[in-house]
């Protein structure tokens, strides 16, 4: 089956600029992740979704990320008024809630932004 | 709070030789999980094996195994036989008892040598 799609696969915006990443999970999957990749680094966690439970915003870095999920289907994460270190590859993981703990998460090709 | 410690920012082995990426863990959690993947050039993020902190058995998939030494607190990574495609970046990661996100380790960059 399709497996996790992103929407832009690149993206270059100018700094003040609002971007907006689009993540299509797979199907069936209850509980989606949004991430952030800078250059060389590991993966820093930004938000959790599962389910129709209120989502885990802890590792959003500031007020202009937000992120939104309709059900169980697509997400949107939003950055408004983007600076030059948001550059970076923002990545989608959906998994099933099928073995809490156990689940593995399957990761999209990503986002790549990058803010003049 | 949980922490990846990868204290190999680069590996080389010589093709058709095994392999051991490190990885340390810290957490308060009983109950947890662990996870290797694997991210080659093109950037996508590649599932590779898991292991639960429950599981008495070293997880195996194929060419790949964990080596899990729970009073250690180590899940280190063996790639056997190495091929020049697994020349890549090689995250470890866990997660607490529920689908909570996961916690990622700097990665490893693995060189397979002909």
């Amino acid at each position: 089956g399709a497996g996790v799609s992103q929407s832009p696969s690149n993206k270059v915006t100018e700094k003040g600029k609002d971007v907006e990443l689009r993540c299509d999970p797979i199907s069936g999957h209850t509980a989606l992740y949004w991430y952030r990749q800078r250059l060389g680094q590991g993966l820093e966690f930004l938000i959790y979704f599962q389910g129709n439970s209120a989502p885990d915003k802890s590792g959003l870095p500031s007020d202009r990320f937000s992120a939104e999920r309709t059900g169980e289907s697509v997400s949107t994460l939003t950055i408004q008024r983007t600076q030059q270190e948001d550059s970076a590859v923002y990545l989608c993981a959906s998994s099933p809630l099928v073995r809490p703990g156990r689940d593995t998460q399957y990761f999209g090709p990503g986002t790549r932004l990058t803010v003049l | 709070a949980q922490k990846i410690t990868q204290t190999q920012p680069g590996m080389f082995v010589q093709e058709k030789e095994a392999v051991t990426l490190d990885c340390t863990y810290d957490t308060s959690d009983q109950s947890y999980g662990l996870f290797w993947y694997k991210q080659p050039s093109s950037g996508e993020m590649i599932f590779l094996i898991y292991q639960g902190s429950y599981d008495e058995q070293n997880a195996t998939e194929g060419r790949y195994s964990l080596n899990f030494q729970k009073a250690r607190k180590s899940a280190n990574l063996v790639i056997s036989a190495s091929q020049l495609g697994d020349s890549a970046m090689y995250f470890c990661a866990m997660s607490s008892g529920g689908n909570t996100p996961l916690v990622f380790g700097k990665g490893t960059r693995l060189s397979v040598i002909a």
